[in-house]
């Protein structure tokens, strides 16, 4: 079945820092969606990309759809203490059958 | 609602008991799903709804879980027979519109059942 991966599994950067979460399916994805979970939280969207080689950007955050459709990533420019937690891509296959979350990033910022 | 709402918050039972769980959507989104999320992982597709009928229950681990979705708007989850495995956070989300074949519509979560079981 399909598979979704995201590296790396933990990141600690210094406040400041740049940081960077890549996706990686087994299979073409549909389209890819990316979440954000707060410790304690709930998931909560944050950018849909629907087509190959798309690039979204939101203030610090860049969002890229891989030409393939079988990747993404999502950089953060100078991390700041509020963008702790973790990051989830969603993708649905090229099939329409699979709905599937990556195990996500967990992103640490040391002030 | 502001939001997608669920109750308990919190539930702890004991192993061989049935439990349900409760989501309240976003009042007008047709689209209900169900997750389990394990610590440190990404959430499970469980079940999803579009309307009152479960447009796709492939997640669903066994035939203990079942959920319902009469009117089409609330939704619950229902575990029998709990085992310790099935200890988890389990998340409701709502969207205007269904997956359906590759078209996808922000999914809104609720805050989580953390289910224990003992």
């Amino acid at each position: 079945g399909q598979q979704v991966m995201q590296i790396p599994q933990y990141q600690h950067v210094q406040e400041g820092e740049d940081f960077t979460t890549y996706c990686n399916s087994s299979t073409t994805l549909s389209n890819i969606q990316w979440y954000k979970q707060r410790p304690g939280g709930h998931p909560v969207f944050l950018i849909q990309l629907v087509k190959s080689g798309e690039v979204k950007k939101q203030k610090r955050l860049t969002f890229q759809f891989g030409e393939a459709k079988k990747n993404s990533s999502l950089h953060i420019t100078a991390t700041q203490t509020t963008d702790v937690g973790t990051y989830f891509c969603a993708g649905w296959d090229n099939y329409g059958q699979n709905f599937v979350f990556g195990p996500g990033t967990r992103l640490s910022v040391l002030p | 609602g502001a939001g997608v709402s669920q109750t308990p918050s919190n539930k702890v039972t004991e192993k061989g008991k049935y439990v349900e769980l409760r989501c309240d959507p976003i009042s007008g989104h047709t689209a209900l799903y169900w997750y389990r999320q394990s610590l440190g992982q990404g959430p499970e597709f469980l079940i999803y709804f579009q309307g009152t009928g479960a447009a796709d229950d492939s997640g669903l681990p066994n035939d203990r879980f079942f959920a319902v979705r009469p009117e089409g708007s609330v939704s619950t989850l229902k575990i029998q027979r709990t085992e310790r495995g099935d200890s988890a956070v389990y998340l409701c989300a709502s969207s205007s519109f269904p997956l359906a074949g590759g078209r996808t519509d922000t999914q809104y979560f609720g805050p989580g059942t953390r289910l224990t079981v003992l």
